[in-house]
């Protein structure tokens, strides 16, 4: 069974770009939710989505954003890039909405913004 | 305001011993609290979870002990071996996301 598969792994962007990454959650996981990790905050959590829904947000600007798709696969985008949004970008899918189904976790996508 | 803490940034133990990594939580509404593993490289991973219904729970040579009077979570690894080297996080649930602790690094000594 596959896991959590999140592309691309390393990412450089320039101030003011913006940028997508996507998230293929496991197969038959209807919850996908994003976290922000950095050194100084640690893990954050950004927004989930469940059923192409969008259930909860985090305490982040709205340059986040994020969409899901009808085969639950996800993607967020961040707009306008300032230098502190570098940071390993994580996605988690559940069976179910809520963290309490228990979160697979990917690799996550490292964004560095230059 | 909320949040999930850890009292050692490092630890470190010689291969073959126990570890306990300790976690203090703030919010007395959370009913879930999971312990995971991060490797360098990777996201974090499952490694017990404990409802707020039970003191404890045992696994493959870890155990999660939650004392909700001081709420406090703690997290046992037996026979601590190389592999085990990683950073260690607590996580608490007090509604739709999981509130994380800052991390505790375990180095195992051969």
């Amino acid at each position: 069974k596959a896991g959590v598969t999140q592309t691309p792994r390393y990412l450089i962007k320039t101030r003011g770009q913006q940028v997508t990454l996507s998230c293929s959650p496991i197969s038959g996981h209807r919850s996908v939710s994003w976290y922000q990790q950095t050194p100084g905050q640690g893990l954050q959590f950004l927004f989930e989505y469940f059923s192409e829904t969008q259930r909860n947000k985090g305490n982040f600007p709205g340059r986040f954003s994020g969409r899901q798709f009808s085969n639950s696969r996800s993607e967020m985008n961040v707009s306008t890039l300032e230098l502190g949004d570098s940071a390993l970008y994580l996605c988690a899918s559940s069976e179910g909405p809520g963290a309490d189904y228990g979160y697979t976790f990917g690799s996550g996508t490292r964004l560095t913004v230059v | 305001g909320e949040s999930v803490g850890l009292h050692l940034p490092t630890l470190s133990v010689q291969e073959g011993d126990n570890s306990i990594i300790n976690c203090a939580y703030s919010n007395s509404a959370s009913d879930y609290f999971i312990w995971y593993k991060q490797e360098s490289g990777k996201g974090p991973q499952f490694i017990i979870d404990i409802r707020s219904n039970m003191d404890k729970r045992q696994g493959q040579r870890v155990t999660v002990l939650l004392n909700k009077t001081v709420k406090h979570l703690s997290l046992q690894i037996a026979a601590t071996q190389p592999g085990d080297s990683a950073v260690y996080f607590c996580a608490e649930n007090p509604s739709y996301k999981l509130i994380f602790g800052s991390g505790t690094r375990l180095l195992v000594r051969p």
